[in-house]
This record gives C-alpha cells, structure tokens and sequence, in this order.
C-alpha cells in the first residue's frame, strides 16, 4: 500500500462547478500536510499548506481529517486555469521526507 | 521564485555512461531532495540531504549515488544509466525538512537510449 493515495481522475467539471478531492495516508505519525499543484511540464508549486483547524484560501478550502487520516482540497466556482494536477504532500515526524501521492488531474471545461 | 537550477534540463544519453545531474541553490536551505517523475508514480523520493556531507536514500535509491560537498550543490548520480531511468528529475529544497515550503527546481528531462 502506497504510504499517500489518491483518486488519479480525471475529474471533467464545467466551469462554475465545486471539485472535491480527497486523499489517504498510511503513516500515524504524519506531520504536516500539503496540497501543491502541478501544471502540464511544469514543476509543482504549493497550493496551500493544510491545518487540523481546516483552513481557506479564497475559493481554496482544505480540511484534515487525522482520525480517519485524510484530507481534502474543495475548489469552489472553477475556473479554466484550475485545470492541473493536485498533488497530496505528507512529512513524518522524525524524518526529513515529503512524500507526495501521484496526483489527481483536473479538467475544467468551457 | 526560489533560487534553483538545475543543469543540464535535457539530457539524451546511452545505456551505460555515467550521468551526472547539478541541482544549485541561492536560498541557503538545509534540505535538499531529489525526486523522479514518471506517469502513473507521481514523484518518488531518490535521495535527500539534511545538511553537507549529510545525506539520505529515499524510496527509490537503488543505482543512483549523491553527494554534497556545500550547502548550495547536490548532485545525482547515475553510475551506469538504463532505460528504466529515462524520467523527469526534480531538485527540491525546503528550509525546515518537515513542516515548511518545498521549492522546486524546473526539472531536467533524461533520456536512456
């Protein structure tokens, strides 16, 4: 079992429309939580950092979850330059590693 | 942007050479990290450095070899390259190694023939 999973979609939403994404991690000792974002060739750069108190970033929201050990990014009204992949970032405490999930592509359509 | 390069960002190169890869940095960060990209994978950790000399294997360590003699280079070494390693490699530095940014290089682009 891979230590942080997510769903690799692709999600087709219109635009307008709310995305959810959710992601698991294996690991209880996990310690600090991530959601980057990755354009097609590009190299990935952090989304939004996520808190135990969940957290929002203008249409950006992500929550953690560390008794089921999930969390999840919500992307209100969509637009097309939303369109990338989301990728799920995970450290554990004790060591110096950021694991990341293979990403979840994103489609947004005219 | 964070102050990353990585050299070359193409590489096409035959089964069997060696191959090195430069990550450089500007930002003064502790922690540096390699990782490879391949569809399907997502990007898995190779090796990682917590400071000079001072270095890591990841998940997917076997046949490459890194080094860091100062704070701003970490190079990755394909000792004897395969076409199992034709991938996109990303450089990375974080000024915390657990609870901060990870900055990312542009990636270099390597092909095994």
């Amino acid at each position: 079992r891979k230590e942080v999973e997510q769903d690799p979609g692709p999600f087709n939403v219109p635009e307008g429309a709310t995305v959810a994404f959710n992601c698991t991690y294996s690991n209880s000792a996990s310690q600090s939580f991530f959601w980057y974002r990755q354009d097609c060739r590009k190299e990935p750069k952090l989304l939004m950092s996520v808190y135990s108190s969940g957290n929002e970033d203008g249409r950006f929201t992500a929550q953690l979850n560390r008794a089921s050990q999930y969390i999840s990014l919500l992307i209100r009204d969509s637009k097309l330059s939303d369109s990338a992949t989301y990728l799920c970032v995970v450290t554990v405490a004790g060591t110096y590693k950021y694991i990341f999930g293979t990403g979840t592509r994103l489609k947004v359509l005219a | 942007d964070a102050g990353i390069t990585q050299s070359p960002r193409h590489k096409v190169t035959e089964t069997g050479t060696p191959v090195t890869l430069r990550c450089h940095q500007t930002e003064n960060h502790r922690y540096m990290y390699w990782y490879r990209q391949d569809p399907g994978h997502g990007l898995r950790l190779i090796h990682y450095s917590y400071g000079v000399k001072d270095t890591d294997k990841g998940e997917v360590s076997d046949g490459y070899s890194v080094s860091r003699s100062k704070t701003e280079d970490f190079l990755l070494t394909l000792e004897s390259a395969t076409s199992s390693q034709t991938s996109v490699y990303f450089c990375a530095i974080s000024p915390t190694g657990d609870t901060g940014e990870l900055f990312f290089g542009e990636g270099s682009r390597l092909t095994v023939l």
